[in-house]
């Protein structure tokens, strides 16, 4: 079975751009997670998502936003795009809710410039 | 809210050597933990999950995790480490008793030494 996979794997942004990155799951899998990973602050927790529905938010201002399509794939968005948002962000997926593993892609390596 | 903490940033072994990454959590509920594992420049692994039934639980690469109520613990262990396992690790706890996200730890570096 193929793995998560995220594209695209590298990006450089300016401030003031908006950026959309892409997550397909792995197949079977009905949720999806993001994380935004930084040297300083770790793993912190952006959305969930289970069968289109947003489940969990992390404490993110509005810029970031995400959705999740029928086929599970999913996408986030963060419009503005600010100097503090460089970053590796993360997508999981797991075959159910809850209770079950997460598998994660290799991430976004997101650089704003 | 539900919180892991990792105490130790990093963590040195001499090949050979048993190892432990320490791991301690709250929750208001039933824990739901987990162990991930990161390699340079990639995502991360799952290594080996804890969600109800036998406390040790066993997982890939020859690692284990003994779930500790009492103490709110789930350390990481392995009897012999290889120079392979060095990478940053992840502990990460759910609350069983409500729709809560995953919340990791902030990691440990492991530094197997040959």
């Amino acid at each position: 079975k193929a793995g998560v996979t995220q594209t695209p794997r590298y990006l450089i942004k300016t401030r003031g751009q908006q950026v959309t990155l892409s997550c397909s799951p792995i197949s079977g899998h009905r949720s999806v997670s993001w994380y935004q990973q930084t040297p300083g602050q770790g793993l912190q927790f952006l959305f969930e998502y289970f069968s289109e529905t947003q489940r969990n938010k992390g404490n993110f201002p509005g810029r970031f936003s995400g959705r999740q399509f029928s086929n599970s794939r999913s996408e986030m968005n963060v419009s503005t795009l600010e100097l503090g948002d460089s970053a590796l962000y993360l997508c999981a997926s797991s075959l159910d809710y809850y209770s079950y593993e997460q598998y994660f892609g290799p991430g976004t390596r997101l650089t704003v410039t | 809210a539900q919180s892991v903490a990792q105490p130790e940033d990093q963590v040195k072994v001499a090949e050979g050597n048993p190892l432990t990454v320490k791991c301690t959590y709250s929750v208001s509920g039933n824990p739901y933990l987990f162990w991930y594992v990161q390699y340079p420049n990639r995502g991360l692994q799952f290594l080996l999950k804890y969600i109800t039934g036998d406390n040790l639980v066993k997982g890939s690469y020859g690692f284990e995790a003994e779930f500790n109520k009492s103490q709110t613990s789930f350390h990481l262990k392995k009897p012999s480490a290889l120079v392979s396992d060095s990478a940053l690790y992840f502990c990460a706890v759910r609350d069983g008793a409500g729709n809560t996200p995953l919340v990791f730890g902030k990691g440990t570096r492991l530094s197997v030494i040959a």
